[in-house]
């Protein structure tokens, strides 16, 4: 099974809609982060949570909240969704604390492509 | 502002030729630099890293070169092939804060 999974996996809404994207990992870590793709943008952050209690907006966090449910648990929303939300969203989750000291390695999950009409 | 910088956006290598993707940091307090790869349909995966007290670090064909004073690093493939054909991210990390991410290099390797 995946240790970062991602629900759904594929979705189409329209403009105005609310859409929540989910994210679960099974990888016991503390850090969980949401990015969206955009060809020749790359990833860029729109939220990240360093453990239950911590929210913190990434660069582009207008337009989008999260949810911190559970320490592997980490839903982002799109309360009215726009055309320009059309992208590749990924979780990914990292824990500072194991392994090598300080590298943070990040584990992405399979993505969610959405198309907002 | 870009801390992470990287070049070229896309690159065309034929097969057993050398890739060469560059990376530019404009913060100098870094002390961690991963390159990440990402094949179409899939998640960004690490590849390969290094700190900034090595100058060079190799795994097979693939080779990180970095150039502290001039807050440089370039990932080199050796005798590419087909199957790295991906998109590849430099990073960066600052003690306990976020990694952030370049925009990418989408590389291809044409038989």
């Amino acid at each position: 099974d995946a240790d970062v999974t991602q629900t759904p996996r594929n979705r189409i809404t329209k403009t105005g809609k609310r859409i929540m994207l989910e994210c679960s990992q099974t990888k016991g870590h503390d850090r969980m982060y949401w990015y969206r793709q955009d060809p020749g943008l790359g990833l860029r952050l729109i939220y990240y949570s360093f453990d239950v209690k911590d929210i913190n907006k990434g660069e582009i966090s207008d337009g989008y909240s999260v949810s911190r449910q559970a320490q592997a648990k980490f839903s982002l929303s799109l309360e009215s969704a726009i055309p320009n939300q059309t992208a590749l969203y990924f979780c990914a989750t990292s824990d500072f604390g194991r392994g090598l000291a300080g590298t943070d390695t990040q584990y992405f999950g399979p993505g969610t492509r959405l198309t907002v009409l | 502002q870009q801390q992470v910088k990287q070049s070229p956006q896309s690159l065309i290598v034929q097969k057993g030729g050398i890739s060469i993707i560059n990376c530019a940091y404009e913060n100098t307090a870094f002390d961690y630099f991963p390159w990440y790869q990402q094949f179409p349909g899939k998640g960004p995966a690490l590849l390969i890293a290094i700190r900034p007290d090595v100058s060079e670090k190799k795994e097979g064909r693939f080779t990180i070169s970095f150039n502290k004073s001039a807050k440089q690093s370039s990932l080199h493939i050796m005798d590419s092939q087909p199957g790295d054909s991906a998109t590849y991210f430099c990073a960066a990390k600052r003690g306990y804060q976020k990694v952030t991410f370049g925009t990418g290099t989408k590389l291809q390797v044409i038989p």
